[in-house]
């Protein structure tokens, strides 16, 4: 199957500061790719989807000036979360579609997720 | 956001038991897809389910989706220990390109009794 990875799996920060989240689809191009969120205990909600080249789609109630996401080529998706508050801390994971090929057209592949925890 | 309703919330359950789950919906999914996560991973997809009434088995694992396309069942027999996980379903609207979005379910945990 399809491989995506994150990086990196674990972070701690500081309260205020910026951290940068990568997704990438290792043996497929993904035109496009998924950021959710998992708090403890809870499923996983959809915040954007991000498009290779365009701007991502965020979801309703997510900020996109605190979530910053770029899509820069068909393996790599960052989200940024920017000023981090310790309401930000939770499990971060990307899925990654693909753009067609092997695999059924409409198939999301998910990366190992990243925790976030913002002291 | 919309979340799917699944039961049971969690399951205690004796190696060698059969297990069923539901996920159900208001609202219709044109794809119903099930998957397994473990602590600290991306959930894995397990079954995809594309057309109403269809009855897909992967293994010991067997999923349904509804006629009415707003429920979809996943039945795992003769459990082993390596079944242990949260299992989550999802709907996707339109399996195509412009509503991809995958709506998740609230989970089922499962843990196996030695």
């Amino acid at each position: 199957g399809a491989v995506v990875s994150q990086h990196p799996s674990r972070v701690i920060c500081k309260s205020g500061t910026s951290v940068k989240i990568e997704c990438r689809s290792l043996d497929f191009q993904a035109t496009t790719m998924f950021w959710y969120r998992q708090f403890p205990k809870q499923s996983l909600m959809l915040m954007a989807t991000s498009n290779e080249g365009s701007k991502a789609t965020y979801e309703q109630g997510v900020e996109k000036d605190k979530f910053l996401i770029n899509h820069a080529s068909l393996t790599l998706s960052t989200l940024t979360v920017t000023s981090a508050h310790p309401e930000d801390s939770s499990f971060y994971i990307c899925s990654a579609r693909v753009a067609g090929g092997r695999f059924s057209y409409n198939e999301q592949f998910f990366g190992p997720g990243t925790r976030l925890t913002v002291l | 956001g919309q979340q799917l309703n699944q039961s049971p919330q969690s399951m205690f359950i004796q190696e060698g038991e059969d297990v069923s789950m539901n996920c159900t919906s208001s609202s219709i999914f044109n794809t119903w897809l099930w998957y397994k996560q473990e602590p600290g991973e991306g959930p894995v997809l397990l079954i995809a389910l594309y057309k109403a009434g269809e009855l897909t088995s992967n293994g010991r694992l067997t999923a349904q989706f509804g006629i009415t396309r707003k429920d979809s069942f996943l039945n795992i027999s003769a459990s082993i220990p390596s079944d242990v996980g949260i299992y989550f379903c999802a709907g996707q609207v339109a399996p195509n390109f412009g509503n991809e979005k995958l709506t998740f379910g609230t989970g089922t945990r499962l843990t196996i009794i030695p």
